[in-house]
């Protein structure tokens, strides 16, 4: 199993550029999320989703959309970069909720925005 | 919603030495408290985590206590050596029960 995989594993935008970040897992999870991490900041929970076809909004979602259309699949989309999205984000997934499952990260993202 | 605060935000010790990071969650319906250990360039991972059935668990040189009434955690790490040295992150679960809300952080520095 490869686990959870991202990519772009580097990226740099312009100002109001968009892009997608891409997460995929092969554990057949059900529970995925995106977190971004700044330095002394610890990882904030952006978007999270309990199963496919289902969304929800985490602590610092503003500036972000996911969709999640399968179960293996949870791409993140920034749709007009601004220089605060730069970050490292990580996607995530967990077999169970969060009460009692591991969380599986992914390599993470760096992404730039200048 | 759930919020967690850790200290202390970075913490040096020297090899053989004990640590210890403490975390306190806001929402009293949280029952599952994980920490993260997260090396330089690297994920999360998850080292030890705790249920509110349980007052402390152990895993070797590491351990985790509970008080479910002052609504903290911490992590005891004993005997620590250099490959110590990362981030360590503790969590609690959301409201929902459905995601994990993240403390800021602790840097530790294990000095030989």
């Amino acid at each position: 199993n490869a686990g959870v995989t991202q990519t772009p594993k580097f990226r740099i935008l312009k100002i109001g550029q968009s892009m997608t970040l891409q997460c995929t897992q092969d554990m057949n999870h059900n529970y995925m999320y995106w977190y971004r991490q700044d330095p002394g900041m610890g990882l904030k929970l952006i978007y999270y989703s309990v199963g496919a076809g289902i969304t929800d909004k985490g602590e610092v979602p503003n500036g972000y959309n996911v969709s999640r259309s399968t179960t293996e699949d949870f791409p993140l989309r920034l749709e007009l970069a601004a220089p605060s999205q730069t970050s490292v984000y990580f996607c995530a997934s967990s077999y169970q909720d969060t009460m009692s499952g591991e969380l599986f990260f992914g390599e993470g993202s760096r992404l730039t925005v200048l | 919603g759930e919020n967690v605060e850790q200290h202390p935000s970075t913490l040096s010790v020297q090899e053989g030495d004990s640590a210890v990071i403490k975390c306190t969650y806001s929402d009293s319906a949280s029952n599952y408290f994980p920490w993260y250990k997260q090396e330089l360039g690297k994920r999360p991972q998850l080292i030890i985590d705790i249920r509110s059935n349980v007052g402390e668990k152990k895993d070797q040189r590491i351990a985790v206590t509970l008080n479910k009434t002052a609504k903290h955690f911490s992590l005891h790490i004993t005997e620590t050596q250099p490959e110590d040295s990362a981030v360590y992150f503790c969590a609690a679960a959301n409201q929902a029960g459905t995601a994990l809300i993240f403390g800021k952080g602790t840097t530790l520095s294990v000095s030989s």
